[in-house]
């Protein structure tokens, strides 16, 4: 079975440039989730879609930050502008349902940097 | 619960000892709880999980624990090996049960 695929795996920015990561989660899955996991932390969830609604994004800064799933399917996450507080590993992760008891699979991660 | 403990952030044992980790969670409710593996540069992988209604699950040489009264599950990982060195997140689910919340990380040094 094919995993989550993420793109791209590394990006390096100037701060307040924009940037988007790409996700492909597992197919079938209905829910999404893309997380932030800074250098020596536990991911933290952004934003977590079932189909193509968004069930939490209570943690994500939308003043910055927008995601979006518009087929239910692949979902792009993008920052504009960014800060140098936004350098970590971009997780993507699916789940076949919405639930806190759904095993989540992870992608690679796209790790930022930004300068 | 809305807050995962996860203790210690380091450990380090000698190859074939056992290494436990321990998570402590915030909500009674909260009713399944994961253990996540990562190497380094990898994605997390389900290594095992737990829900409420057992008190222990075991795979070969990991196993987890739960005290729903101390609201705090451990894994067990007995006769480590250097593959084993990784760093290990807890989760555990939010109050309203949709969101998983992590702990911070439990990093394995298994010396060989």
């Amino acid at each position: 079975e094919a995993g989550v695929a993420q793109s791209p795996r590394y990006k390096i920015i100037e701060k307040r440039q924009s940037v988007a990561f790409w996700c492909n989660p597992i197919s079938g899955h209905a829910t999404l989730y893309w997380y932030q996991q800074i250098l020596g932390q536990g991911p933290k969830l952004l934003i977590q879609f079932q189909n193509n609604g968004v069930v939490d994004d209570s943690q994500l800064p939308k003043d910055r930050f927008s995601a979006e799933r518009l087929k239910g399917v692949d979902s792009t996450l993008k920052i504009q502008p960014a800060k140098l507080e936004d350098s970590a590993v971009y997780l993507c992760a699916s789940s076949l349902a919405t639930g806190s008891r759904e095993t989540q699979y992870f992608g690679p991660g796209t790790r930022l940097l930004v300068l | 619960g809305e807050n995962v403990e996860q203790h210690p952030s380091t450990l380090s044992v000698q190859e074939g000892d056992s290494a436990v980790i321990k998570c402590t969670y915030s909500d009674s409710a909260s009713n399944y709880f994961p253990w996540y593996k990562q190497e380094l540069g990898k994605r997390p992988q389900l290594i095992i999980d737990i829900r409420s209604n057992v008190g222990e699950k075991k795979d070969q040489r990991i196993a987890v624990t739960l005290n729903k009264t101390a609201k705090h599950f451990s894994l067990h990982i007995t006769e480590t090996q250097p593959e084993d060195s990784a760093v290990y997140f807890c989760a555990a689910p939010d109050t309203g049960g949709f969101k998983t919340i992590f702990g911070a990380g439990t990093r394995l040094f298994v010396k060989a």
